[in-house]
């Protein structure tokens, strides 16, 4: 069975600070996902890494995948209020449905 | 481009009734995933369809079921409501040939 274990699940950090969220999987994989939730919303597409040493970037997002150590990592460069969120990875298992990380809850402060 | 959409945004029913969701992808994808948000159960893969078959589901019950239509859009059932089966549902479509999943604004269901 497929699981997905991300670290932390809450991290309250302060605007400029920098911060990685990790992404553990148990089993290979060919797609890892990651999203953004904010409060009562749905989710939306960050990046999809595909392959081994992948690394996208978006604003002050970097996301990277190692899928020999089934890791991936979601770092956050000079934190902006406005990236407060839960952040998910997700990984697409054998039937195409997701598995999903319990999520991070990041809140930003001034 | 629409985007992914689901009617209702907000369901209320009481333990033992019927909840029907509908989700409208975004045009030209043909697959179409359910999935439940609980509080403390985090997000779970419910049911995937594709090309009007169901290709796959989920841990959950047959209670929770539902079809794929002609054009695509998507109907979950969920029959026999309990009281946790209150969540957000969220459907989420992606085409052929595409790794994105997109996903709709979520229906909310509550049951009394």
């Amino acid at each position: 069975e497929l699981k997905v274990e991300q670290n932390p699940l809450f991290l309250s950090m302060q605007e400029g600070k920098n911060y990685t969220i990790y992404c553990n999987y148990s089993t290979t994989s060919d797609r890892l996902y990651w999203y953004r939730q904010d409060p009562g919303k749905s989710l939306e597409s960050l990046f999809v890494l595909l392959s081994n040493g992948a690394v996208k970037q978006e604003g002050r997002l970097m996301a990277s995948l190692d899928t020999k150590a089934r890791l991936s990592t979601l770092h956050i460069t000079a934190a902006v209020h406005d990236l407060s969120a839960t952040y998910f990875c997700a990984v697409r298992g054998g039937a195409d449905g997701l598995t999903f990380g319990k999520g991070t809850h990041l809140i930003i402060q001034p | 481009e629409a985007g992914v959409t689901q009617s209702p945004t907000h369901l209320i029913k009481t333990r033992g009734q019927q909840a029907t969701l509908r989700c409208s992808p975004i045009s030209g994808h043909t697959s179409v995933y359910w999935y439940q948000q609980a509080l403390g159960l985090g997000l779970q893969f419910l049911l995937w369809y594709d090309e009007g078959e169901e290709r796959n589901r989920g841990n959950f019950p047959p209670r929770f079921s539902g079809r794929q239509f002609p054009n695509y859009s998507s109907e979950l059932n969920v029959n026999a409501l309990e009281l946790e089966d209150s969540a957000l549902y969220l459907c989420a479509s992606h085409g052929r040939g595409s790794y994105e999943q997109y996903f709709g604004p979520g229906t909310r269901l509550t049951v009394t």
